[in-house]
């Protein structure tokens, strides 16, 4: 089965570093989503991405996070400075082009845990 | 703007008897609403979707859902439910009207607990 690759599954850092997750998405999809879930907010959508393009990332604190796609298999979702408050498990989600597209079904990774002390 | 409501954040079921886990959502035009499951440590997994046609719609492990556009809602069923179902569920909606950008909104979850 085709699957949206994460890296790191969990990540563990003190606050002010640099923390950087990456994404593989499927192979052919062309649309590109960076998740934030925590048990306060639950899923929160931060940024997305069509044909490697950012289209929306309003939900993302610009001050500090930024995601870029430098190729089409390849999302990056960086923290810098990183925070507490930044501690949560984030999801990378791809989903396929298509004249429905936006009745695709998104694919998601395992995620990644990031622990920020 | 779309937005999607789960009022229950935990449904207990025993084995065997039906579950039900509620969803009503809002949109501007009409609505692509979607059922996805999240075991734990996972990331999350498509159950579901209703695009058009049948307001009746079935999914993977039995599951099924049903539109209802005059209550807006669109609440996740199954009519046995086993212990393997117990998961946390989101109901997520995309607004076709403004496309929102196929920006997908999930509700806060629902745990589902289904006991022996």
């Amino acid at each position: 089965d085709a699957r949206v690759t994460q890296t790191p599954r969990h990540k563990v850092t003190e606050m002010g570093q640099e923390v950087t997750m990456r994404c593989q998405p499927i192979l052919g999809h062309n649309t590109v989503f960076w998740y934030r879930q925590t048990m306060m907010q639950g899923l929160e959508l931060l940024a997305y991405f069509r044909n490697r393009a950012p289209l929306d990332d309003s939900g993302m604190p610009k001050d500090r996070f930024s995601a870029e796609m430098p190729d089409a298999t390849l999302a990056t979702l960086k923290i810098q400075p990183s925070e507490p408050r930044d501690s949560a498990v984030y999801f990378c989600a791809s989903g396929s082009p298509g004249t429905l597209s936006g009745a695709n079904v998104l694919t998601f990774g395992a995620g990644s845990r990031l622990t920020v002390l | 703007a779309q937005s999607v409501a789960q009022p229950e954040d935990q449904v207990n079921v025993a084995e065997g008897n039906p579950l039900t886990v509620k969803c009503t959502y809002s949109v501007s035009g009409n609505p692509y609403l979607f059922w996805y499951v999240q075991y734990p440590n996972r990331g999350l997994q498509f159950l579901l979707k209703y695009i058009t046609g049948d307001n009746l719609v079935k999914g993977s492990y039995g599951f099924e859902a049903e539109f209802n556009k005059s209550q807006t809602s669109f609440h996740l069923k199954k009519p046995s439910a086993l212990v393997s179902d117990s998961a946390l569920y989101f109901c997520a909606v995309r607004d076709i009207l403004t496309g929102g950008g196929n920006k997908l909104t999930f509700g806060t979850g629902t745990q589902l607990k289904v006991e022996l």
